[in-house]
C-alpha cells in the first residue's frame, strides 16, 4: 500500500525559507522509474507543479519559481524534501507530494500540508 | 508554458447522466517518441487529487470503468458514462509532454 504524508511549519514569515518533508511508504525512491513530485494549490485555485526528483537523482524544477526551489531525497528513510527560499504571501498554499512512475504521473498523493506566509 | 484550457468550467449533472469535459492544449502533446503525456485527476471536496486517467486513455488503478479518456494532439476529452454521487468535485487535466508540467484550470462537476 502506497502512502505519502507531508509535513511542514504551518506558518512562516515573508522572506523565510520553507522546508517541507514528504514521508512515504509502499515504494522506494531507489527503484528504477520511481519519482516524487511536489505540487501546490492556493486557496480556491488550481494546481501548480513545483519540482520532481527521480530514482536516479535527476531533478526538475518549475522555472516560474526561478532559483528558489531545491528538491532532495533520503532514500534510506523513504523521505523527499522541498525547500523554497524567500517566501512571500503569494506562496500561501496547500503543498502536496505525490508519487510518479514511468507512465503514471502522480498516481498517489499525500493529504497535503497547509502553509501560510504572514507577517 | 503549455496552456491547458478546460471547458466547461462548471458542469451540472443529474445522477446517471453522461457528461464530457474538454481539455484543449496550446501545443500538441504528442512527443517525438509517439507518446502523449495527458492525465486526468479528480479532486473531491476537502480531498487530495486522485489519478483517473493516464496517457490519454488508460484507467488508473481502482478507477471505475464509467470513466474514459480520449483524444490526440491538442484536443482531449474525459467522459463519465453515468454520473454517480461520488464523482462530484473538480476535474483537472495535466500535461507532462512539455516542461514544465501544467494543469488545466479545472471543471467543477456539481449536482443539478
Amino acid at each position: 500500500q502506497v502512502t505519502l504524508k507531508e509535513s511542514g511549519p504551518g506558518i512562516l514569515q515573508p522572506s523565510q525559507t520553507l522546508s517541507l518533508t514528504c514521508s512515504f511508504s509502499g515504494f522506494s525512491l531507489s527503484t528504477y522509474g520511481m519519482c516524487v513530485g511536489w505540487i501546490r494549490q492556493s486557496s480556491g485555485k488550481g494546481l501548480e507543479w513545483l519540482a520532481n526528483i527521480w530514482w536516479n537523482d535527476d531533478k526538475y524544477y518549475n522555472p516560474s519559481l526561478k532559483n528558489r526551489l531545491t528538491i532532495s531525497k533520503d532514500t534510506s528513510n523513504n523521505q523527499a524534501f522541498l525547500k523554497i527560499t524567500n517566501m512571500d504571501t503569494a506562496d500561501t498554499a496547500t503543498y502536496y507530494c505525490a508519487r510518479s512512475g514511468v507512465t503514471t504521473d502522480f498516481d498517489y498523493w499525500g493529504q497535503g500540508v497547509m502553509v501560510t506566509v504572514s507577517s | 508554458d503549455v496552456v491547458l484550457t478546460q471547458t466547461p468550467s462548471t458542469l451540472s449533472a443529474t445522477i446517471g447522466q453522461s457528461v464530457s469535459i474538454s481539455c484543449r492544449s496550446s501545443q500538441s502533446l504528442l512527443d517525438s517518441a509517439g507518446n502523449t503525456y495527458l492525465y486526468w485527476y479528480l479532486q473531491r471536496p476537502g480531498q487530495s487529487p486522485q489519478l483517473l486517467i493516464y496517457l490519454v486513455s488508460n484507467l488508473g488503478s481502482g478507477v471505475p470503468n464509467r470513466f474514459s479518456g480520449s483524444g490526440s494532439g491538442t484536443d482531449f476529452t474525459l467522459k463519465i458514462s453515468g454520473v454517480e454521487a461520488e464523482d462530484l468535485g473538480v476535474y483537472y487535466c495535466m500535461q507532462a509532454t512539455h516542461a514544465p508540467r501544467t494543469f488545466g484550470g479545472g471543471t467543477k462537476l456539481e449536482l443539478k
